[in-house]
């Protein structure tokens, strides 16, 4: 089965980018999905289809998709950007909707 | 703009059914994917399965035996049930909008905390 791997956690200075992976075979061949989870809150989408912004989500956000890695890069991080990150895919060939482990970002 | 609201039991008993209804406000019903996501106490997001507005179902393969999702589309809602419930299952359940495959989830509702304990 599929499977979505990302990195326990980032840590970035404030001001500087934040960059968290999303590794998967040929993940470039799907739609990679973005949510930002904040401590007691319900998920919100920040980057959708690989590079979609969500009306409301700062330009600050953006996404890739390449080869075996998406990547959700958050430029001039702010304090307020501190929270769990979850990447997302729906695989064809299964019919299954599938999430990353997620990750921690820490905003030192 | 599509808001949804969530309700149902908040604990429940090992073995017991889990029920919970996710009611859609402000927009269409039709056309969409109607998803459920679970979330263990400091773990991450599991798909658990979701439904269409026809009634077509997809399942998480580790839940499927246990998992049935419906919708009434006179009431604008859709429903989510587990059954023989375990500790394991303690987790805050959310539903979810999405516009289906290859879509992802643009709308959440506020969750609701599960706890199965004797």
């Amino acid at each position: 089965s599929y499977v979505l791997t990302q990195p326990p956690s980032v840590s970035v200075a404030p001001g500087k980018t934040a960059r968290i992976s999303c590794g998967g075979n040929n993940i470039e061949r799907k739609s990679v999905h973005w949510y930002q989870q904040k401590p007691g809150q319900a998920p919100v989408v920040v980057i959708y289809y690989d590079t979609d912004r969500p009306s409301g989500i700062p330009e600050r956000f953006s996404g890739s998709n390449s080869g075996n890695t998406a990547t959700l890069t958050i430029s001039r991080v702010e304090v307020g950007d501190e929270a769990d990150y979850y990447c997302q895919v729906w695989d064809s060939g299964s019919d299954h909707v599938l999430f990353g482990g997620g990750t921690k970002l820490t905003v030192l | 703009q599509v808001q949804l609201q969530q309700w149902g039991a908040g604990l429940l008993k090992p073995s017991e059914t889990l029920s919970l209804t996710c009611a859609v406000y402000g927009g269409s019903f039709s056309g969409y994917y109607w998803g459920w996501i679970r979330q263990p106490p400091g773990k991450g997001l599991e798909w658990i399965g979701g439904i269409n507005h026809s009634g077509s179902t997809n399942y998480n393969p580790s839940l499927k035996s246990r998992v049935t999702t419906s919708v009434d589309t006179s009431k604008n809602q859709f429903s989510l049930k587990l059954s023989s419930l375990t500790a394991a299952d303690t987790a805050t359940y959310y539903c979810a909008k999405s516009p289906g495959y290859p879509g992802g989830f643009d709308i959440w509702g506020q969750g609701t905390l599960v706890t199965v304990s004797s």
